[in-house]
């Protein structure tokens, strides 16, 4: 297993235009995280998955943003109508959650996204 | 969720040993406390993770007070390469139900001088 994968690593898009980021998580994980990390600051939690159920989203997820995680393995997370205030790194983690595990994240190196 | 509180920076010789306090004064029983490093342009990293007393693996070791409101993660004998931010985080690490959110703060950013 070559860890959490996210693409693409650099959008350039101009405000008001949608994208899109991929993240394959750790096959045997079973929960999947979405965060954003602007300069200086640490990671902020956007959403998380158990399996393909979306259990959690926090109060940053505007109705911009949507994600989904279809038959519980990889993940998109689309931000509609960009603004430049979107313009951060968006990482992935993954992690394996169960009775005998102890929840650690495995990241992904960041989808990093300027928006002009 | 239990906040954390950790020191914004901290500056060390190459060769010496770090330690990196985080405060989590309303700790609740069932959490755990884990830290993570950071390089620029790259996700954080797990380092280790603890409940009480002393963990130690390859890289750090960590140091848990009996009350556990603190928590502090020692490295042993900085090279230039640990030059990284490092994060404390609190959390049920075991919740299979209900909401699990890993809050990261601002982290530490610790400066290994030559």
């Amino acid at each position: 297993d070559t860890g959490v994968s996210q693409d693409p690593r650099h959008k350039i898009t101009k405000r008001g235009q949608n994208v899109t980021f991929r993240c394959d998580p750790i096959s045997e994980h079973n929960r999947l995280y979405w965060y954003r990390q602007t300069l200086g600051q640490g990671p902020e939690f956007l959403t998380y998955f158990q399996n393909e159920a979306q259990l959690e989203k926090s109060r940053l997820l505007s109705d911009r943003f949507s994600a989904e995680r279809p038959k519980g393995s990889f993940s998109t997370l689309e931000i509609q109508r960009t603004e430049q205030g979107d313009s951060a790194m968006y990482l992935c983690a993954s992690s394996w959650i169960g009775q005998a595990g102890a929840n650690v994240l495995t990241f992904g190196a960041g989808s990093r996204l300027t928006v002009l | 969720l239990a906040k954390t509180t950790q020191p914004i920076s901290m500056d060390s010789y190459e060769g010496q040993e770090v330690n990196i306090t985080c405060s989590h004064n309303n700790i609740a029983t069932n959490d755990y406390i884990t830290w993570y490093q950071q390089f620029p342009s790259q996700g954080p990293r797990f380092i280790i993770q603890g409940y009480k007393t002393k963990v130690t693996n390859e890289v750090a070791s960590l140091f848990i007070p009996a009350d556990r409101k603190s928590s502090t993660l020692s490295l042993p004998r900085v090279s230039l390469s640990d030059t990284a931010v490092y994060y404390c985080l609190v959390g049920d690490v075991y919740s299979g139900a209900g909401s699990y959110q890993l809050t990261f703060g601002k982290g530490t950013k610790l400066s290994v001088i030559p």
